[in-house]
């Protein structure tokens, strides 16, 4: 297994265009997350799945983002009409969670998006 | 809600010195806590974990001890070394909950 893949590692886009960002998680995890990191904070939630089910969403998510698993395998985030505010680094992550235990993160490298 | 504070960085350390990093947290329940480790370039990594009051997580002579009645989690390594110098973040995560709560990082810098 090569790990989580992220892709693509950069996107530059306009302000007001709508990007797409695409990750392929460990096959054997049943989670899959997205999160958002700015420099000098930590990781924030947007959302998750657990196999194709999104079952959270973060409240400071606006409509612009939605997510999607189709098939409970690779993951899409969507950002629609970006905007300077969204430029940032998107983490995916998956983990296995089995009997009540969660066994950590695992993360892709993330996508630098640049919104000008 | 859940919450997690590290202390502030920068940290700069000469080789062979020791490292404590503090970490406290405010949660519901009985989280699991974590540690996490991002070297220049890379994505976040898990470092250690522990699953409930007193477990001990360890890895790469790093260790960390989850004090439920201090709520703490802090990160010791007795030897420091160049190749540690990365940025730590401690993290919780509710045990059933999809999400984890992440501090800000600290960043160490470890000097020949």
């Amino acid at each position: 297994d090569t790990g989580v893949s992220q892709d693509p590692r950069h996107k530059i886009t306009k302000r007001g265009q709508n990007v797409t960002f695409r990750c392929d998680p460990i096959s054997e995890h049943n989670r899959l997350y997205w999160y958002r990191q700015t420099l000098g904070q930590g990781p924030e939630f947007l959302t998750y799945f657990q196999n194709e089910a999104q079952l959270e969403k973060s409240r400071l998510l606006s409509d612009r983002f939605s997510a999607e698993r189709p098939k409970g395998s690779f993951s899409t985030l969507e950002i629609q009409r970006t905007e300077q505010g969204d430029s940032a680094m998107y983490l995916c992550a998956s983990s296995l969670v089995a009997g009540g235990v969660r066994y950590g993160y695992t993360f892709g490298s993330g996508t630098r998006l640049t919104v000008v | 809600g859940n919450s997690v504070t590290q202390m502030e960085g920068p940290v700069t350390l000469s080789e062979e010195a020791f490292l404590t990093i503090n970490c406290t947290y405010t949660a519901t329940g009985y989280p699991s806590l974590f540690w996490y480790v991002q070297y220049p370039g890379e994505g976040l990594q898990l470092l250690l974990k522990a699953t409930k009051a007193d477990d001990k997580g360890s890895n790469k002579g790093f260790e960390a001890t989850y004090r439920k009645e201090t709520t703490s989690f802090h990160l010791e390594k007795g030897s420091v070394q160049v190749s540690d110098s990365a940025v730590y973040f401690c993290a919780l995560s509710n045990t059933n909950a999809g999400k984890s709560t992440f501090g800000d990082g600290t960043t160490l810098t470890v000097k020949p």
